[in-house]
């Protein structure tokens, strides 16, 4: 079965500063990976995935995340924090079963602050 | 634009009482799931369905039922809620097969037992 790891529960930025969540799968065949934000009291929003090909991936806000197989890693990257980032931010990560659908394994989550 | 709703953004119940939780999708997504959200867990996959009347068990779905009658309805069941299924519930869906697709989410329904 697969799993996300998030090391970081908590990270505190300077706006403008630049940043990364580390996030890192375990899963035998290549993943599909995701990264998704939560904004207080909203539901999740897409950031970015990754399914094959080119291994920076961009996403929307100006994010971009890294795939590195040999890492296991799938690290989320952005130059210049605004105060608008501050969020949750969750990794997660599906198989492909050839059936139907499969859901989500989340890891547990990174809450970014931004500070002025 | 995408939409997934859910019937309520807040919800309390009281121990033992069987409760609904609605989500309705407008994309004519094949695929629906059912996830809880806990401080310091993250989001655990209960329930999805790839179809009408199919349902696939995620990796907590003890206590809970689903019920897709429709393409664009999915419905979490507590049969006799507890304390302990206190949370936020949040209902995603997705076209397509082998869940490669993006998942959309709703807002969540965040549920207290008392």
């Amino acid at each position: 079965a697969q799993s996300v790891t998030q090391p970081d529960i908590h990270i505190t930025v300077s706006e403008g500063a630049s940043l990364e969540l580390r996030c890192n799968y375990s899963y035998g065949a290549t993943p599909y990976l995701f990264w998704y934000v939560q904004s207080p009291g909203q539901g999740l929003q897409l950031l970015l995935k990754y399914f094959s090909g080119d291994t920076l991936v961009q996403g929307i806000k100006g994010f971009e995340a890294e795939f590195k197989r040999s890492q296991s890693s799938f690290n989320l990257r952005k130059p210049s924090v605004h105060w608008s980032d501050a969020a949750e931010y969750f990794c997660a990560v599906v198989g492909y079963s050839g059936g139907g659908a499969d859901g989500l394994t989340f890891g547990k989550g990174t809450h970014l602050i931004i500070q002025p | 634009d995408v939409k997934v709703t859910q019937s309520s953004r807040y919800l309390v119940k009281r121990t033992g009482e069987k409760v609904f939780l609605e989500c309705v999708q407008d994309m004519d997504h094949e695929n629906m799931f059912w996830y809880r959200q806990d401080p310091g867990l993250g989001l655990r996959l209960i329930y999805f369905s790839y179809d009408v009347k199919m349902k696939e068990k995620g990796d907590i779905p003890e206590g809970y039922s689903v019920s897709r009658e429709k393409k664009e309805r999915f419905s979490l069941i507590l049969e006799s809620a507890s304390t302990n299924q206190t949370s936020m519930y949040l209902c995603a869906s997705s076209k397509g097969a082998g869940g490669i697709y993006e998942q959309y989410f709703g807002p969540g329904t965040r549920l207290t037992v008392t």
